[in-house]
C-alpha cells in the first residue's frame, strides 16, 4: 500500500495554464506539506497544513494555492505557471506537527513549464 | 547563503571506503534530521538526533549531533553501492516540525 501518493507523476504544459497536483495519505497523519525541489536538488517548504488548517505559508507567489478537503489530502492549485515554477513537488506528511516528527515523502510531481 | 551549508557537495568512492558528509549552521535547532532521496523517489528518512551531543549508529551509519546543537555529521563505514543516493540534513528550529533542508550531498560509490 502506498502511503503518500500524489498524481500526476509527469506534468508538461504550456505557460500561463492552471494546473492541480492531487496528494493523499493513507497514514492517519495530522499533518501534511508541499515542497519545491528545484533542479539543483534544494528542497524547500512552501505549504504545511494540520487537521485542515493552514498552519505554514512560505513566501510563495499567489498563484499557488493549497487546499486540504480533509486530513488525508492536500492538493495544489498553480495559476498562470512560468516557466520558472519548472521543479518536483513533493507533498509529505506527518503524524503531528511537532519538531522530530518523521515526515513521509510522496514519490513526486515533475512539473515541466513550456 | 542557506541556513544550513552541507559538504562535500558531491563525493564519489569506492565500495569499502568510509566517508563523512557535514550539516553546518549558525543557528541552533531543535532536532536535525537525515534523509536520504533516490533517483525519482522522495527522501526517506534516516534518523532523528534531538539532543546535543548525540551520536546515533545504523548499522554502517553513525550520526553526530553538536554539541550546541548547530551541527551534525554522518560517517558511512565500509560504503557499499547501495548507499549511492543524495543526503540531505533537515533542521527544525521552534517546536513545530518546519524543516529547513541543507542543499544535499550526492553520494556516489563505486563497486
Amino acid at each position: 500500500d502506498t502511503a503518500v501518493s500524489q498524481t500526476p507523476k509527469y506534468l508538461v504544459t504550456q505557460m500561463g495554464n492552471d494546473k492541480s497536483i492531487k496528494c493523499e495519505q493513507n497514514l492517519g497523519h495530522d499533518t501534511m506539506y508541499w515542497y519545491k525541489q528545484d533542479s539543483k536538488k534544494f528542497l524547500k517548504i512552501m505549504f504545511s497544513y494540520n487537521n485542515k488548517e493552514l498552519i505554514i505559508n512560505e513566501t510563495v507567489p499567489n498563484r499557488f494555492s493549497p487546499k486540504s478537503p480533509d486530513k488525508a489530502h492536500l492538493n495544489l492549485h498553480i495559476n498562470s505557471l512560468e516557466l520558472g515554477d519548472s521543479a518536483v513537488y513533493f507533498c509529505a506528511s506527518s503524524r503531528g506537527f511537532w519538531a522530530g516528527e518523521t515526515q513521509y515523502f510522496g514519490p513526486g510531481t515533475r512539473l515541466l513549464v513550456l | 547563503t542557506q541556513l544550513l551549508e552541507q559538504s562535500p557537495q558531491f563525493l564519489s568512492i569506492q565500495e569499502g571506503e568510509n566517508l563523512t558528509v557535514y550539516c553546518n549552521s549558525s543557528s541552533v535547532f531543535s532536532s536535525l534530521q537525515w534523509y536520504r532521496q533516490e533517483p525519482g523517489e522522495g527522501p526517506v528518512l534516516l534518523v532523528t538526533v534531538v539532543t546535543g551531543g548525540e551520536v546515533k549508529k545504523l548499522k554502517r551509519l553513525t550520526f553526530q549531533f553538536g554539541d550546541a546543537r548547530k551541527d551534525s555529521s554522518l560517517h558511512i563505514t565500509a560504503a557499499q553501492p547501495g548507499d549511492t543516493g543524495l543526503y540531505l540534513c533537515a533542521g527544525a528550529q521552534a517546536a513545530g516540525n518546519k524543516l529547513t533542508f541543507g542543499g544535499g550531498t550526492r553520494v556516489l560509490v563505486k563497486p
